[in-house]
Parts: structure tokens; C-alpha cells; sequence
């Protein structure tokens, strides 16, 4: 079955501090994988979006990486602004769809504190 | 700005009663998605449509209803049928749906609608 597994399910951490958000994946085959920044009340913005043949990509203080060997994926952030408090979700994109079918992660939530 | 609107923001329903949740994109895309969010779960699809008077049931199809009249609106009815509607309703589009080439397109979503019951 193909899913998606986030963890942790919540975290919070001080202003100024970096955190990283772990995304591993049983999808196969495999198209890409998307980062998602959602906040309370608003709709997903996507952060970043990495193919199978690609390690990392980064998006400002945002960093994505990617294991497609292990199936892992981790999205890092540097310095952490009490902005960035908000849902990040975790998304892959089956290989074998052709129909712009996404699989959801079910998020963590990131709290950051002043 | 280019974008997607969805209305309204928030929307009560009564017992027996259909709703109608409206989507609007301004991004000259062809395909458009409606997707459910109920807490700490994933969001899943519940319809898509690829181009105009076309559209496809996702994975929790039962309930719902879809029209595809024009290429910038794609609503959605929660119908009476649905016995379990309260969610947040998020509608999504993208450029096309995926195929080799395009697969890095992301999908762009509206803000939302919040439906519960009365």
C-alpha cells in the first residue's frame, strides 16, 4: 500500500533554532516528492519539489533532501522564524499515475516560540 | 494576482440540505482538484477533472458531486447523501495532470472552505 509517514507529529522550538522534519515513504514507483507549507486556516504553498534523480533543493531557509534509496526524505529549517509556525506536509507523486494523483503525508505541526 | 478563490470561507449545513462549495482559478490551468482535510489525516482527493465537461472520482468520491462547465470553476455540492461532511475543503489546480515532463509542476491550492454541520 502506498503511504506516506511523518514524524514527528508536532514539535516546537525557540526562535533563532534550526529543526528538521523527517518524511519517510512506501510509494513505488516513484515520480517526485513535494514539500508543503500550510498555515492554520489557509491552503498548502508549496516549498519545494524534488525527482527521484535529484539529493536536495533549497528554498530560502528551507532545505529538502532526498534518499531514494531508503525512501526518506527530510525538509531542514535554518533559523527559524516564528513565522515559519505553521503545518508542513510531505506529498509523493506515484510513478505509474498519470493523473496528477498525490499522496499526502498527515503533516507536523511546527511551533515556534519567541 | 493569479490565484485560486474558493467561497465561502466558512459554510453551515443542515440536515437533508445539499451545499454548494465554489472554486475559481484565474491561473489558466487545466486541471483542477478537490481535495478533504480532517485532522491529523492527509488530505484526500475526492474528485478531479482534467479539461472542461470532464471530470474523474478520487478516492472518496461518495457523497459528492462535481460540475466542469468552464475552464476557471470547478465546484463541488456536498450532498445530503454525505453523511459525515464536517471538514475543510481545499481545491486545487495544476497546469495539466502529470505526465513525463510537467511532473515538476506543484499544485496550487485555494485557501479553503470549512463545512460543519448545523
Amino acid at each position: 500500500k502506498n503511504q506516506v509517514e511523518q514524524s514527528p507529529q508536532s514539535l516546537i522550538i525557540l526562535e533563532g533554532k534550526n529543526c528538521t522534519l523527517q518524511c519517510n515513504y512506501t510509494v513505488s514507483p516513484f515520480s517526485n516528492l513535494r514539500w508543503y507549507k500550510q498555515d492554520t486556516g489557509r491552503g498548502p504553498v508549496s516549498l519545494t519539489i524534488m525527482t527521484f534523480s535529484e539529493n536536495t533543493k533549497s528554498n530560502g531557509r528551507y532545505t529538502a533532501t532526498l534518499d531514494a534509496d531508503t525512501k526518506q526524505s527530510s525538509l531542514h529549517i535554518t533559523a527559524s522564524q516564528l513565522s515559519d509556525s505553521a503545518s508542513y506536509i510531505c506529498v509523493v507523486s506515484p510513478g505509474s499515475s498519470n493523473t496528477g494523483k498525490l499522496i499526502f503525508g498527515q503533516g507536523t505541526t511546527l511551533q515556534v516560540k519567541p | 494576482d493569479g490565484g485560486i478563490t474558493q467561497s465561502p470561507k466558512y459554510l453551515f449545513r443542515k440536515e437533508g440540505q445539499n451545499v454548494t462549495l465554489s472554486c475559481e482559478q484565474n491561473l489558466n490551468h487545466d486541471a483542477m482538484y478537490w481535495y478533504r482535510q480532517d485532522p491529523g489525516q492527509g488530505l484526500r482527493l475526492i474528485y478531479y477533472s482534467q479539461i472542461v465537461n470532464d471530470f474523474q472520482k478520487g478516492d472518496i468520491a461518495e457523497g459528492y458531486s462535481v460540475s466542469r462547465e468552464k475552464k476557471e470553476s470547478f465546484p463541488l455540492t456536498v450532498t445530503s447523501a454525505q453523511k459525515n461532511p464536517t471538514a475543510f475543503y481545499l481545491c486545487a489546480s495544476s497546469i495539466d495532470l502529470w505526465f513525463p515532463g510537467f511532473g515538476n509542476q506543484p499544485q496550487h491550492f485555494g485557501d479553503g472552505t470549512r463545512l460543519s454541520i448545523l
